[in-house]
Order: C-alpha cells, then sequence, then structure tokens
C-alpha cells in the first residue's frame, strides 16, 4: 500500500523555467510534509516542509503547496537551474508520532541547460 | 559540526549470513532511524531509536535488529540474509522526538550499499 506517491518517474525542464513536482498521499493523519532532494552517492538532503495547517511555504527558489481536501502536494522550483537535476523524494509525517518519514518513490529531475 | 556518516560504504554479502551496519549521529543528535532504499523505490522505515530504546518499528521482520549506544551512535544488524535484503541502508538522526512538539528534522547519511548474493 503505497501511502506517498509521486506519479512522475522523471521530468526535464529548461534551465530558467519552472519546475513542478507532484506528490499524492492517502493517509489522513499525515500532517507533516517535506520534500528530499537526492544526488547520487549521498544521502537525502532535508529541501523545504510545509504544516498541514498551511497551504503554501516558500524558501528562496522553493515553494511547497499544499492541498489537504485533494491529498497533493507539488514542490515549485523558479528558475531552475543545472545544480537542480537531482531526485526528489516527496515524504509525509503524523508528527504525533515518532517520526517515521514515509516516502514516495521519487521524480528524476533533470535540467537542461 | 560532524554530519551524519556511515560504514561501511559498500558491502557484498552471501544469502544466509549476517550483517552490522554502523551509524554515528550528529553531533548533537540522540534519535537515530534507519530506512531501507531498494532500487527505484523511496527509502522505507525500518525503525527508530531513541535514547537507546527502540522507539517505533515499520514493516519489518524480526530479523532485522538494532542498537543504540550511550554516545547515540547506532547499528543495524540483519541475520539471515535474503536477495531482497540488496540495497542501499540509509541512517538519519535528530534532536528528540516530535512528541506533540514541532517537527524535528532528520539528517541523513549517505548510506551503505549493501548486495546479497
Amino acid at each position: 500500500d503505497q501511502q506517498v506517491k509521486q506519479n512522475s518517474p522523471s521530468l526535464s525542464v529548461q534551465e530558467g523555467r519552472i519546475s513542478i513536482l507532484n506528490c499524492d498521499y492517502t493517509n489522513s493523519m499525515f500532517d507533516y510534509f517535506l520534500w528530499y532532494k537526492k544526488y547520487p552517492a549521498e544521502g537525502p538532503t532535508f529541501l523545504i516542509s510545509i504544516s498541514s495547517i498551511k497551504d503554501k511555504n516558500e524558501d528562496g527558489r522553493f515553494t511547497v503547496f499544499l492541498n489537504k481536501s485533494a491529498k497533493h502536494l507539488s514542490l515549485h522550483i523558479v528558475p531552475s537551474q543545472p545544480g537542480d537535476s537531482a531526485v526528489y523524494f516527496c515524504a509525509a509525517s503524523a508528527r504525533f508520532g515518532n517520526e517515521k518519514l514515509t516516502f514516495g518513490t521519487g521524480t528524476r529531475l533533470t535540467i537542461i541547460p | 559540526e560532524t554530519g551524519v556518516t556511515q560504514s561501511p560504504t559498500h558491502l557484498i554479502k552471501t544469502r544466509g549470513q549476517q550483517v552490522t551496519l554502523r551509524c554515528s549521529s550528529q553531533s548533537g543528535h540522540n534519535t537515530v532511524s534507519w530506512y531501507q532504499q531498494a532500487l527505484g523505490q523511496g527509502p522505507q522505515f525500518i525503525f527508530q531509536y531513541y535514547r537507546e530504546e527502540e522507539n517505533g518499528r515499520g514493516n519489518f521482520p524480526p530479523r532485522f535488529s538494532g542498537l543504540q549506544f550511550p554516545n547515540y551512535s547506532s547499528e543495524l544488524n540483519v541475520n539471515a540474509l535474503e536477495l531482497d535484503d540488496s540495497a542501499l541502508y540509509l541512517c538519519a538522526s535528530s534532536l528528540g522526538t516530535s512528541g506533540r512538539g514541532s517537527y524535528n528534522e532528520q539528517f541523513f547519511g549517505p548510506g551503505t550499499r549493501l548486495t546479497v548474493l
């Protein structure tokens, strides 16, 4: 049972344009959502997060949007840069538990110069 | 500030053997979580240790066990290895558990790549 889903295994975007990565979840107990970025041979690196009490969180070029009624979140990167090429994982947590993270399967983002 | 380190980097074992993977948490962190990332999948939660006690476990059989030491470093032990145990094993450290407070960010190590033949 895949509780966090990233339906696009890969995405290619022109440098300078907007990258939009999508994520859906099924578990209503999730109340905290995170995006991690992973380069080859490195562990995932935290990028940005959002609590279920918000619908948007912004940090520089990165914005995460949460639509609770649709159980959907998205990560917007603008403008996209070559260094953004990586695998992006969406993760969710029920904060009043033990911080167990449930991850999606990842989206490989390639920024084309 | 030292980040999360894991050893070894790579490991090759055969079916039925036992393996121990090690993790040193980031300075000041008292919580360690272990994840298994199979090829083409996202990381899956194995278990978490908080102040040397197991504090939650994912859907993994008992042959996956762990320890956390007084210095908050941790080990993951896997007995009776199976071919499907081949994966990247990630360790993440954080400060405390969320309880009813704010989320405590988890910092990941680079992982140990285990191959079971």
